[in-house]
């Protein structure tokens, strides 16, 4: 069973903090994936790589960095966060092009 | 702009009918469509999905039908159960960039007992 892990859960953080979202997968997955999921707006990419320590910009960038230090680990960076980056986040794993992408529980990210 | 498309915010239907959920897209390089199924506190989770060179795939109580012409594809669910109670998102990728989906904005599926 392909397994992607994300932590913190929750997060309260203060505008202009800085925050770190991690994710861990087990899958030996290739590509990983941050998205951001908004009422309304459904899932979107911010980040992807497919490789360590290489990443890539998404469709909504701007305001996130992203680190790829080893095949298994993705974090998301949040420099200085913004009450417009409330939102629920998502990783994900995949194998390569087309395959199924795995999602994590999501991190509930609440900027105040 | 919305490059793939779900008409439906939220659906509700009875326990027993056929759910039906539409989703368009734009964008006529998309050759493959999964569709991801989310329940509230969890992640998506990789339903079934279709390549456009069919034009049905069915697994169990899910079939997905495909237009290509029209750039529309549906899934139904026969027989709902309440259990079939969650948030379904369309998503679709070119075989160029299959590891890049593009998802819509979700349908939300209530099935009343």
């Amino acid at each position: 069973e392909a397994a992607v892990t994300q932590s913190p859960r929750s997060k309260v953080a203060v505008t202009g903090g800085k925050v770190t979202l991690s994710c861990h997968q087990t899958n030996n997955h290739d590509y990983m994936y941050w998205y951001r999921q908004d009422t309304g707006h459904g899932l979107r990419l911010i980040h992807y790589s497919y490789v360590a320590d290489s990443t890539e910009k998404g469709d909504i960038p701007d305001g996130y960095k992203a680190s790829r230090p080893s095949q298994e680990n993705f974090s998301l960076i949040l420099e200085l966060a913004s009450l417009s980056q409330t939102a629920v986040y998502f990783c994900a794993s995949s194998g390569g092009n087309q395959d199924t992408q795995y999602f994590g529980p999501g991190t509930r990210l609440l900027v105040l | 702009q919305q490059q793939v498309r779900q008409s439906s915010q939220s659906l509700t239907v009875w326990e027993g009918e056929t759910a039906i959920l539409n989703c368009s897209y734009e964008n006529s390089a998309f050759d493959y469509f999964p569709w991801y199924q989310q329940f509230p506190g969890e992640g998506p989770a990789l339903l079934i999905a279709i390549r456009s060179v069919s034009d049905k795939k069915e697994d169990g109580r899910f079939t997905i039908f495909f237009n290509k012409r029209e750039k529309n594809l549906s899934l139904h669910i026969k027989d709902s159960q309440p259990g079939d109670s969650a948030t379904y998102f369309c998503a679709a990728s070119t075989s160029n960039m299959g590891y890049k989906l593009t998802f819509g904005t979700g349908t939300s599926l209530l099935v009343d007992p």
